[in-house]
């Protein structure tokens, strides 16, 4: 069973602070790694993807990428209300299959003003 | 540069009748995914398909849930005599590639009575 397991939460972090958001994935086969950002009643919003182990960067959030550890974690830096939701970590599987992305159960967010 | 579209966005209905949701991808894009989302649940995969071919479906149920995808047209997503467990959102998402980034639809969240 390929699964991707992310921590429930609620993580509260205030406001201009970094939020840090992690997810550990079964399948080592995995090759790309997705994170996506869902208010409540919205649907997921693609904020970051990563292939390679290392860091990327893009504006606020950095992923960061594990293989040897099957870790991957998105962090916030400079956090605003607005960054409030649920963050959702996503996994490619592997074994030439078709099978969609798996998806974890989501991590929910709270930033303090 | 329209999104993901999805219809309707709401949808009632009551156990035993048929339900059909709608999904047309983005432009460009023919790789069309569809999950289904539970309260406090990730997003749970259920078929992927391109034009008029059905790629995978190890994650629909086996009975009452069939999808399509034709030559001209939406995906539908069909659902026959509901029950209330179906009751969920059901998102849409459409990639460029197999597997690359997904963009989703805004959801479709049928309620059963």
């Amino acid at each position: 069973q390929k699964e991707v397991e992310q921590n429930s939460g609620p993580l509260s972090v205030p406001e201009g602070a970094i939020a840090s958001l992690n997810c550990t994935y079964s399948d080592r086969g995995s090759q790309s790694f997705f994170w996506y950002r869902q208010y409540s009643g919205k649907s997921p919003e693609l904020i970051m993807f990563i292939y390679s182990n290392g860091d990327k960067e893009d504006g606020r959030f950095t992923a960061q990428l594990n293989k040897a550890s099957q870790y991957v974690s998105l962090l916030i830096r400079d956090s605003q209300p607005s960054d409030s939701a649920t963050y959702l970590c996503a996994a490619d599987p592997s074994g030439g299959g078709a099978d969609g992305l798996t998806f974890g159960k989501g991590t929910h967010l709270i930033i303090q003003p | 540069n329209a999104g993901v579209m999805q219809n309707p966005r709401h949808l009632v209905r009551r156990r035993g009748q048929e339900a059909r949701l709608r999904c047309s991808p983005m432009k460009g894009h023919s790789h069309v995914y569809w999950y289904r989302q539970l309260p406090e649940e990730g997003l749970k995969f259920m078929v992927y398909l391109q034009k008029e071919n059905i790629i995978d479906e190890s994650g629909m149920p086996k009975e009452r849930f069939s999808a399509e995808f034709p030559k001209e047209g939406p995906s539908i997503l069909r659902i026959q005599q509901v029950v209330r467990g179906d009751s969920a959102a059901y998102f849409c998402a459409s990639s460029r590639l197999k597997e690359e980034k997904l963009f989703f639809g805004s959801g479709t969240q049928l309620s059963v009575l």
